[in-house]
């Protein structure tokens, strides 16, 4: 039982190239979300899902795309990287009747 | 503006000393959080607070909520090294709804000296 996995774990882009991050989980849980951290800023929120299908735009969401085509996979993809999306991205999921939020292991991304 | 604002953002404190987190939130909530975060690693669930008045505690540490002030406390009895970490409060503030999205403190780093 995984729980929530977060692929890859380290990647290095350079500026203006594009990747995906993938957010995997074996809860069945409707809600995800997409949180990026920086030094001394906390967790900020990207984008979430409510469900299947659905996705909505969060706190810092310029720059990157996100869906949700099956239930148990969230992706959060980088069209054109930037310096400034160097960062630590965490994925987290939770459930209807379910107070706690379980995150994954995070992606280290560098942009050069 | 949906904020949450810890203080402080770094604390020293030597082995075998008490100290408070803190945690102020800006609007109402249901739900609070803490978790730790070690370097380079993921997020702990360390506390759940569901309402006005709950405590709650495990080992060195005890978390309050009080709704009214909008403020919870992280307590720390005692401390000692392997406490040392960064820790983090979370609300779900209301107005998300049912998205339940997390709103995070900027976290506080603390270093347990020997």
């Amino acid at each position: 039982n995984a729980g929530v996995t977060q692929t890859p774990k380290f990647r290095v882009l350079k500026t203006g190239q594009s990747m995906t991050l993938l957010c995997a989980q074996d809860m069945n849980h409707e809600y995800m979300y997409w949180y990026r951290q920086d030094p001394g800023m906390g967790l900020r929120l990207i984008h979430y899902s409510v469900g299947e299908g659905t996705t909505a735009k969060g706190e810092v969401p310029d720059g990157y795309n996100v869906s949700r085509l099956k239930k148990q996979n969230f992706l959060l993809g980088l069209e054109s990287a930037a310096p400034s999306q160097t960062s630590v991205y965490f994925c987290a999921v939770s459930g209807t009747g379910y107070y706690g939020y379980t995150f994954g292991s995070g992606t280290r991304l560098t942009v050069v | 503006e949906l904020k949450v604002e810890q203080n402080p953002l770094f604390l020293s404190m030597q082995e075998g000393k008490n100290y408070t987190i803190y945690c102020n939130y800006s609007t109402t909530s249901d739900r609070l959080y803490w978790y730790r975060q070690d370097p380079g690693k993921s997020l702990e669930s360390l506390f759940v607070l569901l309402s006005n008045g709950a405590v709650k505690q495990e080992g060195r540490l005890m978390a309050s909520l009080d709704t009214k002030a909008r403020l919870s406390t992280l307590h720390i009895t005692a401390a000692v090294h392997d406490l040392s970490a960064t820790y983090f409060c979370a609300v779900v503030f209301l107005s998300s709804g049912s998205a339940r999205q997390l709103t995070f403190g900027s976290g506080t780093q603390l270093t347990v000296l020997p």
